[in-house]
């Protein structure tokens, strides 16, 4: 079974400065697709940026970017440029890209942005 | 826009006593889940349908039940909700299958929840 792994229960940044969120997963499959999801106050769960598995490339949108390292089976989230708004719990998210369709999700990371 | 909502975005039942929950989307999706989130923790499955077909997770307690009338639409029911039910429940959708955009493969859209609070 796929696990994932956030070790920052809370992480803090100083707004305009770029902040690190750590994900690794465990698994045996070559082909996935892995997820950051952002949880506002709100509660209502946002698609950050997703990265396919056979991708070398590292995704980006805009302030967010992942380091995505295959072989270290880790995914972490750069956000540059922080702004207030971007305060919510993070949750790392994996997907097998065969017939299991549900998300694994890691125990998220509570990034709170100073002023 | 195309979303999921959520209704109500607040419910309180009182322990013991039948609640259902609904979600609805516009987005055409053929695969809707069920999470419950309790308070810090992440999002866990409690079921999911793919078109018509009903996939519930092993340790999904027999007291939640789920029912999909049509695409559109899907509900949670709890028959008997207990002290250790209250929490934020996540509808979410996806598209899967033959025609899923390549760059949308595995998404999952998130509704608003409903808080639900047992009393």
């Amino acid at each position: 079974a796929q696990t994932v792994t956030q070790s920052q229960p809370e992480m803090s940044v100083q707004e305009a400065e770029t902040v690190t969120l750590s994900c690794t997963y465990d698994t045996s499959e070559s082909d996935y697709y892995l997820f950051w999801y952002k949880q506002p106050p709100s509660r209502q769960m946002i698609l950050v940026i997703r990265q396919e598995a056979y991708k070398q490339q590292n995704a980006t949108e805009n302030r967010f970017s992942v380091n995505f390292q295959k072989a270290a089976k880790s995914f972490s989230l750069k956000i540059s440029d922080s702004q207030l708004g971007d305060a919510a719990m993070y949750f790392c998210a994996y997907r097998s890209s065969r017939s299991a369709r549900q998300l694994t999700f890691g125990s998220g990371t509570q990034l709170t942005v100073l002023p | 826009d195309a979303m999921v909502i959520q209704n109500p975005r607040y419910q309180v039942t009182q322990f013991g006593k039948p609640v259902t929950l609904s979600c609805s989307q516009t987005l055409n999706h053929n695969v809707m889940y069920w999470y419950q989130q309790k308070s810090s923790q992440a999002p866990k499955l409690l079921f999911h349908y793919y078109d018509k077909d009903f996939n519930n997770e092993a340790d999904t307690p027999d007291n939640f039940q789920s029912r999909r009338p049509n695409t559109s639409f899907c509900f949670l029911d709890i028959r008997s909700p207990g002290l250790g039910d209250a929490a934020m429940y996540l509808c979410a959708t996806s598209r899967s299958g033959q025609g899923t955009p390549s760059g949308r493969a595995g998404e999952q859209f998130f509704g608003p929840g409903t808080r639900l609070t047992v009393l």
